[in-house]
C-alpha cells in the first residue's frame, strides 16, 4: 500500500511568488495534518482536517497561508505571497479516526521549500 | 495541556552497543498513545514504535523497545545492537487516544549519532 505522497519534494522560489504544496493521504485515512519543521521552532502543526473539513487552523502563521482538502485523496497548502522566513520542510501526515478513537499518524517524505 | 520533554539534545553510541533515549510527558488524560518517530538525514519521519497507555507490557519492535513508566510519566526508547543506519533525530510524541482530532504533541527531539 502506498504511503503518504507529497509533491514537489523540493521547491525553490523567489519572494513574492505563490507556492502550492500537494499531498495525497493514505487510502482509507480520514484525517490529514500539515506540519512545518524549522531549526528554530521544531515541528509545528499548521492545520488538520477530519473528513475533509478543517478542524483547527490555529497553527497557520498568517493569512498568507491557506489549505484546502477538496476530497478524501488530495490536499493543498498554499503560500501567497511567499517570504524568505517561510523556508522550511513541510510535512503532510494522515491517520484514521473512527468511533472517536484515533490511530497512528503516518508522514509523507516532506517538501523542502526555499524562498529566496 | 499536554507537554512532551526530551532532555537529551544529542547522544552518541558505538556501533553494536545499546543506547537509551529519554522522554517525559505531562498529561491529566488516562487514555493515550506514546510514539517514537525517527527522522534520518533524508528527513522522512518514520514511526519506530507505539505504546498504548492502557497496556502494562512494554512495546518492542526488533531492536527497539520502550520502558513505559505510567506513574512516572516516562517513556524511554532503548536501541540494542546499534547500527549506522540508526543515526537520526528521534522524536517522542503523545496523542490522546479518544479524540476527534488525532493531534500529536512532539518533544524537541534527540539527535543520535552511531559511530563505527
Amino acid at each position: 500500500d502506498a504511503g503518504v505522497i507529497q509533491s514537489p519534494r523540493h521547491e525553490v522560489t523567489e519572494m513574492g511568488q505563490e507556492v502550492t504544496l500537494r499531498c495525497k493521504p493514505i487510502s482509507g485515512h480520514n484525517s490529514l495534518f500539515w506540519y512545518r519543521q524549522t531549526m528554530m521552532r521544531g515541528l509545528e502543526l499548521l492545520i488538520y482536517f477530519n473528513n475533509n473539513v478543517p478542524i483547527d487552523d490555529s497553527g497557520m502563521p498568517e493569512d498568507r497561508f491557506s489549505a484546502k482538502m477538496p476530497n478524501a485523496s488530495f490536499s493543498t497548502l498554499k503560500i501567497q505571497p511567499s517570504e524568505p522566513r517561510d523556508s522550511a520542510v513541510y510535512f503532510c501526515a494522515s491517520s484514521r479516526i473512527a468511533g472517536g478513537f484515533t490511530d497512528t499518524q503516518y508522514f509523507g517524505p516532506g517538501t523542502r521549500l526555499t524562498v529566496l | 495541556a499536554q507537554t512532551v520533554t526530551q532532555s537529551q539534545p544529542e547522544m552518541s553510541v558505538q556501533e553494536a552497543e545499546t543506547v537509551t533515549l529519554s522522554c517525559t510527558y505531562d498529561t491529566s488524560e488516562s487514555n493515550y498513545y506514546l510514539f517514537w518517530y525517527k527522522q534520518p538525514p533524508s528527513r522522512q519521519m518514520i514511526l519506530v514504535i507505539r505504546q498504548e497507555a492502557y497496556k502494562q507490557q512494554n512495546a518492542t519492535e526488533n531492536r527497539f523497545s520502550v520502558n513505559f513508566q505510567k506513574a512516572a510519566k516516562s517513556f524511554s526508547l532503548k536501541i540494542s545492537d546499534s547500527q549506522l543506519g540508526d543515526t537520526a533525530m528521534y522524536f517522542c510524541a503523545f496523542m490522546i487516544s479518544y479524540s476527534n482530532t488525532g493531534k500529536l504533541i512532539f518533544g524537541q527531539g534527540t539527535t543520535l549519532q552511531v559511530k563505527p
